[in-house]
C-alpha cells in the first residue's frame, strides 16, 4: 500500500516560535494533499487542500497567515505553524491522495504532535 | 453540503462479543463511505470503503459494513472481538463532486477481557 510519513512525530516549543511540519508520500505521487487537527478525544477537522504547484484552499474560520502550506513537489507538503501559541497544540495529520484517480487513494500520515508552551 | 454523525461515542464490549458502531450521513449528492481505525497517538487506516455496488463490503481484521441508501446509514460490525481492536473508529464520508473526507465524532471501543 502507499505510505505517507510526517516529520517530526512530536514537536514541543515555546510561545511566539514558528514549526514546520513536513509530510511525504513515499512510494506515490501525490496532486493533492490534505491537513487535519485534532484535538484530543476529537474528531479530524479539515483544515486545508493543497494541489501541488498552487496555492492551499483554506477550510472556513481556518487562519491562512497563521497555517502556511506549501505543496511545492508532488511527494512533499508542508505545514508552518506561524507564531504558534498554546492553543495551538494539537495532533496535526495530513493525508495524500490521487484524488483524479478515484475516490479511495487518500492515504493518512502518522500524525505530529505540536506542544506550544 | 455532506455531514456524519456516529450515534456512540463510546461502546463498551466484552471479549469475542459482537458489536456494531452506528453511523448516519447526510448529503444531497451521491457519496463515498469508509470507515477509520485509529490507534493511540497513530494515525487513521482504511478499515473498509464503499462506492458502489454491493452494499456489504467487507474489509480487515474481520470488519463488515452494510450501505443502507434509504436509512442512510453505514453501520460497522464485526462478529467477534479482539482486545487489540480497542481504539477509535471513524466513519467519513467524502462527496462525488469534491475530494474532501468529512468524519464523524468517532466511537470508541472498549474490549474488556
Amino acid at each position: 500500500g502507499a505510505v505517507v510519513s510526517q516529520h517530526p512525530s512530536r514537536v514541543i516549543c515555546k510561545s511566539g516560535t514558528s514549526v514546520k511540519i513536513e509530510c511525504r508520500s513515499l512510494d506515490f505521487q501525490a496532486t493533492t494533499m490534505f491537513w487535519y487537527r485534532q484535538f484530543p478525544k476529537q474528531s479530524l477537522m479539515l483544515m486545508a487542500t493543497s494541489n501541488e504547484g498552487s496555492k492551499a484552499t483554506y477550510e472556513q474560520g481556518v487562519e491562512k497567515d497563521k497555517f502556511l502550506i506549501n505543496h511545492a513537489s508532488l511527494t512533499l507538503s508542508t505545514l508552518t505553524v506561524t507564531s504558534a501559541h498554546p492553543e495551538d497544540s494539537s495532533f496535526y495529520i495530513c493525508s495524500a491522495g490521487r484524488v483524479a484517480q478515484g475516490p479511495d487513494t487518500q492515504y493518512f500520515g502518522p500524525g505530529t504532535r505540536l506542544t506550544v508552551l | 453540503a455532506q455531514s456524519v454523525t456516529q450515534l456512540d461515542s463510546q461502546v463498551p464490549v466484552f471479549e469475542e462479543a459482537p458489536v456494531e458502531l452506528r453511523c448516519n450521513y447526510s448529503s444531497s449528492v451521491s457519496v463515498y463511505l469508509f470507515w477509520y481505525v485509529q490507534y493511540p497517538n497513530q494515525g487513521l487506516q482504511l478499515l473498509l470503503k464503499y462506492l458502489s455496488g454491493s452494499t456489504l463490503v467487507k474489509g480487515i481484521n474481520g470488519f463488515e459494513a452494510e450501505f443502507n441508501k434509504s436509512q442512510t446509514s453505514f453501520h460497522l460490525r464485526k462478529p467477534s472481538v479482539h482486545i487489540s481492536d480497542t481504539a477509535e473508529y471513524f466513519c467519513a464520508v467524502r462527496s462525488s463532486n469534491t475530494g474532501k473526507l468529512i468524519f464523524g465524532q468517532g466511537t470508541t471501543l472498549q474490549v474488556k477481557p
